[in-house]
């Protein structure tokens, strides 16, 4: 697609379900980051996608939180048992790749915001 | 890890008027982008400068790599600039980009 596409664009879930976001990056682009933006503050890295590996998983906050893409292409992020705290916006960005140790220049999609009650 | 330090963290401005919105880090980069979020949320990409100088418009951004800051000038302000500012680092061989804070600008008509 033209630019990153995430849904869905809100959810709203009662405290312990489960919930999945969707991410579906520029065509072409083999990196894929996740990131979260509380209320308020700046971004914080969850997770990093080349490919289907996820070399790079320091960000997700606890065992709750797993993260999957398949083809080369979509991510979905799961998050267990909600809670209160989980309550943010979920952001999806991707990149052309790493070449020479570069992530390259990164671009993100609207953002999944979720709201846990 | 690498440290990025954005200031000012709140700026107000009359329409018409020019700022510099400023991002130290702390150690070497190789990859620096700014970013304006919208009222809405959305992380619209400005500038992918980890070194050198670019313009766009009425927006301009320098990065001195080795004094390790970048500026981000918007001159001729206009309400539509109004948001957050966020700079963004990558490092050798990193996995992600660091962001700062932001600097979250008001420009009043």
């Amino acid at each position: 697609g033209a630019g990153v596409s995430q849904s869905p664009s809100n959810k709203v879930t009662e405290k312990g379900k489960d919930v999945e976001l969707r991410c579906d990056p520029i065509s072409g682009h083999t990196a894929l980051y996740w990131y979260r933006q509380s209320l308020g503050q700046g971004l914080e890295f969850l997770i990093y996608f080349q490919g289907n590996s996820a070399p790079d998983k320091s960000g997700l906050p606890s065992d709750r939180f797993s993260a999957e893409r398949t083809g080369g292409s979509v991510s979905t992020l799961t998050i267990q048992r909600t809670q209160q705290e989980d309550s943010a916006v979920y952001l999806c960005a991707s990149s052309l790749g790493r070449t020479s140790g570069n992530t390259g220049e990164l671009f993100f999609g609207e953002g999944s915001r979720l709201t846990v009650l | 890890g690498i440290q990025v330090e954005q200031s000012p963290p709140d700026l107000i401005l009359q329409e018409g008027a020019n700022s510099t919105l400023r991002c130290n880090f702390s150690d070497s980069v190789n990859n620096l982008q700014w970013f304006h979020q919208n009222p809405w949320g959305q992380l619209i990409n400005l500038f992918y400068i980890p070194s050198g100088t670019k313009q766009n418009g009425r927006l301009s951004a320098t990065t001195v790599a080795t004094e390790r800051y970048s500026l981000l000038y918007i001159s001729s302000s206009q309400t539509t600039d109004s948001g957050v500012y966020f700079c963004a680092v990558g490092v050798e061989y990193g996995n992600k980009l660091v962001f700062g804070a932001g600097t979250i600008l008001r420009v009043k008509s």
